[in-house]
């Protein structure tokens, strides 16, 4: 089955230092792959998406994502984490009929 | 101007009720979608209806059953509600040629006492 992995629950980081979030996804088929955010009491926000070309992704509010194909991963960055970042983000993959499956989530809390 | 909006935004009721939950997108998109998300953040995909056709089916129980009257529109009707049904659905719709994303309206908490 297409699917996507988020290893960690929740991310901590420092005001003004880079922040990661994890994704790996599996292997099978074409990774059409996804970030979202969820502010709380919010609905999900597209951040970006890979589905050919560039390995490295640009994205809204400065993030950004690099596609890894030997190590099947498609991590989110930013250079420099804002208290406003914090929230909760997702990794996606389309699959066959477009359905999207999500990953469990990871918590980022920006720490001032 | 709400892209995709639903109503209510928050339900309580009781456990063996009917209630219904409305979503309406005006991005002009052909494909439109329900996600329940639990306590613990996980989304699951519901259903997904591509020109008023239902192409994603998953495995839900038959209390519940969407209706889309137009591509405008994917309601949500759900019969006997149980305990476990209580989560937050959400609303999305995307536009499916070119891969693109997904827009996702504020969410219905629903609450079954």
């Amino acid at each position: 089955a297409q699917s996507v992995a988020q290893p960690e629950d929740q991310v901590n980081v420092a005001e003004g230092n880079p922040l990661t979030v994890k994704c790996t996804y599996s292997v099978s088929g074409n990774p059409y792959l996804f970030w979202y955010v969820q502010y709380p009491n919010r609905g999900l926000q597209f951040l970006l998406k890979y589905i050919t070309g560039d390995n490295l992704v640009k994205g809204s509010y400065g993030f950004e994502a690099e596609f890894n194909k030997s190590q099947t991963s498609f991590h989110l960055k930013k250079p420099s984490a804002l208290v406003s970042d914090s929230a909760l983000y997702f990794c996606a993959r389309r699959g066959g009929y477009q359905k999207v499956t999500f990953g469990t989530g990871t918590k980022l809390q920006v720490i001032p | 101007d709400t892209a995709v909006s639903q109503t209510p935004k928050y339900l309580v009721t009781q456990m063996g009720n009917d209630k219904s939950i409305k979503c309406e997108q005006n991005l002009g998109h052909d494909t439109m979608y329900w996600y329940k998300q639990d306590s613990k953040k996980f989304l699951k995909i519901m259903f997904s209806y591509n020109n008023k056709e239902l192409i994603i089916n998953e495995t839900v129980p038959n209390r519940f059953s969407p209706k889309s009257p137009d591509k405008a529109h994917l309601n949500l009707h759900i019969n006997s509600l149980e305990l476990g049904d209580s989560a937050v659905y959400f609303c999305a719709s995307s536009q499916v040629q070119g891969n693109n994303e997904q827009f996702f309206g504020p969410g219905t908490r629903l609450t079954v006492l």
